[in-house]
């Protein structure tokens, strides 16, 4: 039973475009959430997060939406750069509970 | 470094044997954190530490998975008896404690039982 899913396994964009990658969640009690960029070898590093008390949080290029009727997070990336090429995680997490439930990602190419 | 720091980066042994990982957290942060991620997926829970005690540890699979923590700073996750299914990609991450504090991971240890 996957709490947290991220239905599109991969997408490709061109330089410069927008990125958007989505997640959706099941849990009703999950209050926080974050995404995380993956590149080959390396740990999860933290990208962005947002609070169920909000529904949109901006840093630089990246955006997260949240929509909590619909169970539904996005993260845009513009202008999206080569560099973004990575695999991106969300996850989620409960008040109650500091451990936090993956996707299985989304892999992410950026054309030049 | 100033980030989480996991040895050995691989791991390599016989299915039956015992292993140790070790995880050396963001200085400060009181707050740590095992997952293991397999192919294709993304991180899964293992075992939350708040200080030297195991404030969570619903995550581990069963008996043979044990982890310390006990001057509340390195953690070690040990397993015991290794099977062909435990091969994946250890990570360990820390935070500090409180609400909205991201967990920053480190790059993992690969396991591989033969």
């Amino acid at each position: 039973d996957q709490q947290v899913k991220q239905n599109s396994p991969s997408l490709s964009v061109q330089e410069g475009r927008i990125s958007i990658l989505n997640c959706d969640y099941t849990n009703s009690m999950f209050d926080y959430f974050l995404w995380y960029k993956k590149y080959p070898a390396e740990g999860p590093t933290f990208l962005i997060s947002i609070s169920s008390i909000k529904d949109k949080n901006e840093d630089g290029r990246f955006t997260v939406f949240l929509n909590k009727s619909a169970k539904h997070l996005s993260l845009h990336i513009v202008p999206s750069q080569p560099g973004d090429s990575a695999v991106y995680f969300c996850a989620a997490r409960r008040d109650s509970s500091y451990k936090l439930i993956f996707g299985s990602g989304t892999r992410l190419l950026v054309r030049p | 470094g100033a980030g989480v720091s996991q040895t050995p980066s691989n791991k390599v042994t016989e299915k039956g044997k015992y292993v140790e990982l070790r995880c050396d957290p963001i200085s400060g942060h009181t707050a740590l954190y095992w997952y293991r991620q397999s192919l294709g997926q993304g991180p899964e829970f293992l075992i939350y530490f708040q200080g030297t005690g195991a404030a969570d540890d619903s995550g581990l699979p069963n008996d043979r998975f044990f982890a310390v923590r006990p001057e509340g700073s390195v953690s070690t996750l040990k397993i015991q008896r290794t099977e062909r299914g435990d091969s994946a990609v250890y990570l360990c991450a820390s935070s500090q404690t409180g609400v909205g504090q991201p967990q920053h991971f480190g790059d993992g240890t690969r396991l591989s039982i033969l």
